[in-house]
């Protein structure tokens, strides 16, 4: 069974540039949830897709998008980029949006934002 | 509304003593409660969950958990700290019945197990 992959590991962008993650759910997996973590931070909610529609987001400006596949992987895309959008990007799947189905996180994508 | 609060952000301990991270959560519905490791440059691990039940939970590691309704706490415990322990946890609250699965995190604390 393959976990959680996350691509690419580390990015590095300029201020007002745009930039696409990629997260590749687990096997057997509908739904991605994207968490923001700052440096020295827990982890924000960003957003959730279940069966390729948008079932929750968080705090976050509309600059911050995505996208769900047929096959559930799924892609964060932030327009406009920001000083403070330097963080690390964590995908987590899961089988279903109930609280106790378990997210299965991926390694994380650090995004440095110069 | 739900928040988790993790009291010490950095925690020192020796090896062989006891680990003990503390966690207080605020939610409007029953919640379910985690606790998440994270190593340097990795995602998170579940290290064991909160769902309903029985209200000690033991989890990966050697770690356990007691939920205490009354004091709205979930702190983590493990008797002897192995210097492979040494990272950063995480306790996160996610509701009962809501749209979404999502996770609310403390700030995480810091473990340090010395020699």
């Amino acid at each position: 069974e393959t976990g959680v992959t996350q691509s690419p590991t580390h990015l590095i962008k300029t201020r007002g540039q745009q930039v696409t993650l990629r997260c590749s759910s687990q096997s057997g997996h509908n739904t991605v949830s994207w968490y923001q973590q700052a440096l020295g931070q827990g982890p924000q909610f960003i957003f959730q897709y279940y069966r390729e529609e948008e079932n929750g987001r968080g705090n976050f400006p509309p600059r911050f998008s995505g996208l769900q596949f047929p096959n559930y992987s799924s892609e964060l895309n932030v327009n406009a980029l920001e000083l403070d959008d330097s963080a690390l990007y964590l995908c987590a799947s899961s089988s279903g949006t109930s609280g106790n189905n378990e997210q299965f996180f991926g390694p994380g994508t650090r995004l440095t934002v110069l | 509304a739900q928040s988790v609060t993790q009291l010490g952000s950095h925690v020192s301990v020796s090896e062989g003593a006891l680990v003990l991270l503390r966690c207080n959560y605020s939610s409007s519905v029953p919640p379910y409660l985690f606790w998440y490791v994270q190593y340097p440059n990795q995602g998170l691990q579940l290290l064991l969950k909160y769902t309903t039940g029985a209200t000690l939970v033991k989890g990966i590691n050697g770690f356990e958990a007691e939920f205490k309704k009354s004091e709205t706490s979930f702190h983590l415990t493990k008797p002897s700290a192995h210097m492979s322990d040494a990272a950063e946890y995480f306790c996160a609250v996610s509701a009962l019945g809501g749209a979404t699965n999502k996770l609310i995190f403390g700030t995480g604390t810091l473990l340090a197990v010395q020699p």
